[in-house]
């Protein structure tokens, strides 16, 4: 079975200050992981994606993130959080037959100047 | 490709009423999944079809929901009869053959009043 936990559901940061958004996950077969952002009213998009290449993986928007499979986390940051950041950020871990994912309970993210 | 395509965006409907929810997913894509978004419980997976067929309806909440994928270019949540706690935003998503990454629709935010 597949899971995962966003730690922290609020995460408040100032603008150009350092984001850290943490995902842990939990899977019996190695796993694909996800990162999407879903901006008010809108459907969830894509940030970068994790498939057993590299660990260190760059997403649109400057978001990185890197699959520590000793910790079982795949933690999103960006080094300078920019005003249009806000919004709601899902980690997400893909099921045994590598089509479903399963979602964490999201992490918002605001940004104040 | 125009992606995903939900309609309604919105609907808002009287309890006890029929109300279906559409979907068009990515040319080309074998999976279709529909989520449903609320803020207590967060994005859950109602159901999912491979080419057309269900493969796993585990999380539709009541005998109240069904799903139908008649071909590969349409798919319909319906709810009958409609109840106040169905409010929620309902997200359709499709993926490539052999790929995990879901594409999401812009959503259709159901209120029952």
């Amino acid at each position: 079975a597949q899971s995962v936990t966003q730690l922290g559901s609020h995460v408040s940061v100032s603008e150009g200050a350092l984001v850290l958004l943490r995902c842990n996950y939990s899977s019996s077969v190695p796993p694909y992981l996800f990162w999407y952002v879903q901006y008010p009213n809108q459907g969830l998009q894509l940030l970068l994606k994790y498939t057993s290449a590299a660990t260190l993986v760059k997403g649109i928007n400057g978001f990185e993130a890197e699959f520590k499979k000793s910790e079982t986390s795949f933690h999103l940051t960006k080094p300078s959080a920019h005003m249009s950041d806000a919004a709601e950020y899902f980690c997400a871990v893909s099921g045994s037959g590598y089509n479903k994912l399963i979602f964490g309970a999201g992490t918002r993210l605001a940004v104040h100047p | 490709d125009a992606g995903v395509i939900q309609s309604p965006r919105h609907e808002v409907t009287e309890m006890g009423q029929e109300v279906t929810l559409r979907c068009k997913p990515i040319s080309g894509h074998d999976y279709l999944f529909w989520y449903r978004q609320t803020m207590m419980r967060g994005l859950e997976l109602l159901i999912y079809f491979n080419n057309n067929v269900p493969i796993d309806d585990s999380g539709m909440p009541e005998d109240r929901f069904s799903a139908k994928m008649p071909n590969a270019s349409f798919s319909t949540l319906k709810i009958q009869p409609s109840e106040p706690r169905d409010s929620a935003v309902y997200f359709c998503a499709s993926t490539r053959p052999g790929e995990a990454e879901a594409f999401f629709g812009q959503g259709t935010r159901l209120t029952v009043v």
